[in-house]
């Protein structure tokens, strides 16, 4: 079983609307990092978070330590946020320093 | 400032033969880590360096292994290729080791025939 789900698998929006991905772990964590992966393979870091809230133009990122759970949100969503979205955390305790990877959400936005 | 670079983009081996890839992090970036991406599997740690010491090492046999150099470049080998390690192979570097934002390169596509 992963310790890292992310869900839905695949989400379709229309241009403009609100997307929600969301992330549970099972394993006590240090950081947790929302990652996006464009075809072609390339990754680009989103966030890095260990608690709290974080907010970059139209993306939003929220953590739930307690709950071991995490959310990315894209506001007003636009065709060019259709990409690959990977949870990934840092392992804390006996883990620490490992990265674990969530299965990823394909996301595709509509015009 | 350059962001991080991979060498080189595409490989084609044998199975059998040994394999070395090349990551240049971002100048003053002294963390490397490696990862595996796969469409079974996905992404999947290799290991990390930092200051030329492994720091961390995911769950993969001892045919994968890799190394730091002084300028904090970093390279990682795998021997006695088999099919499925074909995959793309992502390097990311970071200011420091643990809680820093990871900065990935384009990846080396490694087809093993």
């Amino acid at each position: 079983k992963n310790e890292v789900e992310q869900s839905p698998q695949n989400l379709t929006a229309q241009e403009g609307e609100f997307i929600t991905i969301n992330c549970s772990y099972s394993v006590g964590i240090s950081a947790l990092h929302w990652l996006q992966q464009h075809p072609g393979g390339g990754i680009v870091s989103l966030f890095m978070l260990s608690s709290g809230k974080k907010k970059h133009g139209r993306l939003i990122a929220t953590i739930n330590i307690q709950e071991k759970h995490s959310s990315l949100h894209i506001t007003a969503s636009h065709p060019r946020d259709s990409a690959v979205y990977i949870c990934a955390v840092r392992g804390g305790g006996d883990s620490w320093g490992k990265l674990q990877f969530g299965a990823g959400t394909q996301v595709v936005v509509t015009p | 400032k350059a962001g991080v670079t991979q060498t080189p983009r595409y490989l084609i081996k044998t199975r059998g033969q040994q394999v070395t890839l090349s990551c240049s992090p971002i100048s003053g970036h002294r963390s490397v880590s490696w990862y595996q991406q796969t469409p079974g599997q996905g992404l999947q740690f290799l290991f990390e360096y930092f200051s030329e010491t492994q720091r961390n090492k995911g769950n993969f046999p001892g045919r994968f292994s890799g190394r730091q150099f002084s300028n904090s470049r970093s390279e990682m080998n795998v021997s006695t290729l088999e099919l499925g390690d074909s995959a793309l192979y992502l390097c990311a570097s970071s200011y420091r080791q643990g809680n820093s934002p990871l900065h990935f390169g384009n990846g080396t596509r490694l087809t093993v025939t």
